[in-house]
């Protein structure tokens, strides 16, 4: 069975850092683009970073470039976000997605609230 | 940027209608788009994917069509469970979704 568990998530004070991490099990982790999306309290989905199965190919959201740093590591099977330098607009539940062309599994997402 | 507009952004439907929502891409992208849908406070669900191909366990009553801008995802009759947010996204280049449209209970 497919699963991806994201785990991280917590209150941070604005300016602070905080790194997400994704576990993935029941597939070939290596063979997969990986994304991580993100949603407001109350608002849509919004995608913020995506990086290859290979990690030749990363991009970033303009809303986070910058501050915001994607990475994997196959031999854990584990997908990462670090966020640095938090802003209260970067509060959201954070969620990892496989697949690059369409997403067919997602994680039950992480919450991050950014607040002083 | 590759903007997505979904409409409507809610709709009051009754169990058994037919309903339709549109997405339109500020460019053209094939038919790189997805359809998903999502429960409140569960992630999403992809239903539609390559504008028109039905994810695997998905119920038929589900279906999309368009290529280029314009596309559209349908339920044929509207069933109890289908009472959810439904978000296109384009994947032509990295990832832009729709605002989402609330399906609500008339």
């Amino acid at each position: 069975e497919v699963q991806l568990v994201e785990s991280g998530g917590g209150l941070v004070q604005p300016g602070g850092s905080l790194r997400l991490s994704c576990a993935a099990s029941g597939f070939t982790f290596n063979s997969y683009d990986m994304s991580w999306v993100r949603q407001a309290p109350g608002k849509g989905l919004e995608w913020v970073s995506y990086i290859s199965a290979s990690t030749n190919t990363i991009y970033y959201a303009d809303s986070v470039k910058g501050r915001f740093t994607i990475s994997r590591d196959n031999a854990k099977n584990s997908l990462y976000l670090q966020m640095n330098s938090l802003r209260d607009e970067d509060t959201a539940v954070y969620y990892c997605a496989r697949g690059r062309v369409s997403s067919d599994y997602w994680g039950q997402g992480t919450l991050v609230t950014v607040s002083s | 940027d590759i903007q997505m507009t979904q409409s409507p952004s809610s709709l009051s439907a009754s169990i058994g209608d037919r309903v339709t929502i549109t997405c339109r891409a500020s460019q053209s992208i094939s038919s790189y788009l997805n359809w998903y849908q999502q429960r409140p406070g569960k992630a999403p669900k992809l239903l539609i994917y390559a504008a028109s191909s039905l994810q695997s366990g998905v119920p038929s009553r589900f279906s999309g069509s368009g290529s280029g801008t314009d596309f559209t995802l349908t339920i044929s009759s509207l069933q109890p469970e289908d009472f959810a947010t439904y978000y296109c996204q384009q994947s032509y280049s990295t990832w832009t979704f729709g605002q989402g449209t609330k399906v609500e209970i008339k």
